[in-house]
């Protein structure tokens, strides 16, 4: 089942403003992933922060966590039409049930 | 909302036998279907793309000899881990997406694969 609420459900952009993506969920984690997907494809991991970071970058990307609140935010730097994409957010109970998967944010970069 | 299943949840094999995992879209048509494995503690790695009635393609270092899929039809893809090993004890995920222009992508549950 999909715990996770990413918000917005669609994101629409120009190229070169930053884009802010946000996602909540509901139960205890260790540690929580974004993943992107691009149409028809399958999706790409691209940041693991655990719970007890509040902070992680990588390239054009920040991830915030902030588990008082349950809830992450992913933010893209200086948009590419590129970046264009579905992105996903995923939390590890670190049970043995693996990871729950939000709905997704549907960004899209105006050129 | 679309609900995709995944039987068994959990499987414990014994090392050189196969298991076949099924993939289950409940109420809607599953033009494409992925799978992804996940290793403890780590993400989830993409194995391959299944769209029904062709032929899977697989990320480059998955064994198709050993990982087979078939997506018979919109609603059922299989994995069959062939000649399973103790080194494919994994997590193994499906997801599925629906007709072309629908963005959104469900995921399975899991099925958690043991092999001793």
């Amino acid at each position: 089942s999909q715990q996770g609420e990413e918000d917005p459900q669609a994101l629409s952009i120009q190229e070169g403003e930053n884009a802010t993506m946000n996602c909540s969920y509901k139960t205890s984690i260790n540690n929580l992933q974004w993943y992107r997907q691009n149409s028809g494809r399958g999706l790409v991991h691209l940041i693991l922060i655990r719970s007890n970071e509040r902070e992680k970058h990588s390239g054009r990307l920040r991830v915030t966590l902030d588990t008082s609140k349950k809830s992450s935010s992913l933010l893209i730097t200086a948009s590419r039409a590129a970046d264009t994409a579905s992105y996903f957010c995923a939390t590890d109970g670190g049970g043995a049930d693996g990871l729950t998967f939000g709905k997704g944010t549907h960004l899209i970069i105006q050129p | 909302g679309a609900v995709v299943s995944q039987h068994p949840s959990r499987v414990i094999c014994k090392s050189g036998t196969s298991v076949k995992i099924e993939c289950r879209s409940l109420d809607f048509q599953a033009t494409t279907m992925f799978w992804y494995r996940q290793f403890p503690k780590k993400s989830l790695m993409l194995m391959a793309t299944s769209n029904e009635g062709s032929k899977a393609t697989y990320e480059q270092g998955v064994e198709k000899d050993k990982f087979l899929i078939n997506h018979a039809s919109l609603t059922l893809s299989t994995l069959t881990v062939t000649s399973a090993h103790p080194e494919d004890s994994s997590f193994y995920i499906c997801s599925a997406t629906g007709l072309a222009g629908v963005l959104e992508q469900y995921f399975g549950p899991g099925t958690r694969l043991t092999v001793t």
